[in-house]
């Protein structure tokens, strides 16, 4: 069975320094991965997604993630922290085992951005 | 387009009441999902459709949660009666389905906020 473990409920930075959400899955299969965000109040928005193309993937506004299988990891990084970033993430995986592409999703990570 | 479209965008009823929550999935998406959002369970799904079928409805918490999708532009989810642990946002999804499922990328409603007193 698919699932996802984001590593911290809660990371704080600071303006204009590097982001890191970490996020580990757990697939039988080739993963569909997916970076969410949720604004206060708002739905989800979906920041990039992986699906077995190339490992480094860019999304919006300057964040991006890389795949790597041997660990197991989908990280999300950004080289610059800007206060509008402040707001929940979700890393997702893809149910690819029942063909029907439900998502799973990680329990969140909180990013506060201090000024 | 513009976009899944829930309505209400927040609820407040008494226990015991019926509630309706409403979802316009985005034009010609063959998918649609409803999910569950609290503080202590995170984001749950509910009930999945496809092509206005329910296919999936393992998450739908007691008989009490119905849903329908009358057609391709238009799904409810009801709870009746209502109970205050069924307080917690409420988002629907579409999505297209082309190719392999799993690859496609599900687009969120701004969410019904409940509140059940």
């Amino acid at each position: 069975a698919q699932s996802v473990t984001q590593l911290d409920s809660h990371v704080s930075v600071s303006e204009g320094t590097p982001v890191l959400l970490r996020c580990n899955y757990s697939s039988s299969y080739s993963p569909s991965l997916f970076w969410y965000v949720q604004h206060p109040n708002k739905g989800l928005q979906l920041l990039l997604k992986y699906t077995s193309a190339a490992t480094l993937v860019k999304g919006i506004n300057g964040f991006e993630a890389e795949f790597k299988k041997s660990e197991t990891s989908f990280h999300l990084t950004k080289p610059s922290a800007h206060m509008s970033d402040a707001a929940e993430y979700f890393c997702v995986v893809s149910d690819d085992s029942s063909n029907t592409g439900k998502l799973i999703f990680g329990q969140g990570t909180t990013l506060q951005v201090k000024p | 387009d513009a976009g899944v479209i829930q309505s209400p965008r927040h609820e407040v009823t008494e226990m015991g009441q019926e509630v309706t929550l409403r979802c316009k999935p985005i034009s010609g998406h063959n998918s649609l999902f409803w999910y569950r959002q609290t503080m202590m369970r995170g984001l749950e799904l509910l009930i999945y459709f496809n092509n206005n079928v329910p296919i999936d409805d393992s998450g739908m918490p007691e008989d009490r949660f119905s849903a329908k999708m009358p057609n391709a532009s238009f799904s409810t989810l009801k709870i009746q009666p209502s109970e205050p642990r069924d307080s917690a946002v409420y988002f629907c999804a579409s999505r297209p389905d082309v190719g392999q499922l799993a690859k496609n990328i599900q687009y969120f409603g701004a969410g019904t906020r409940l509140s059940v007193l």
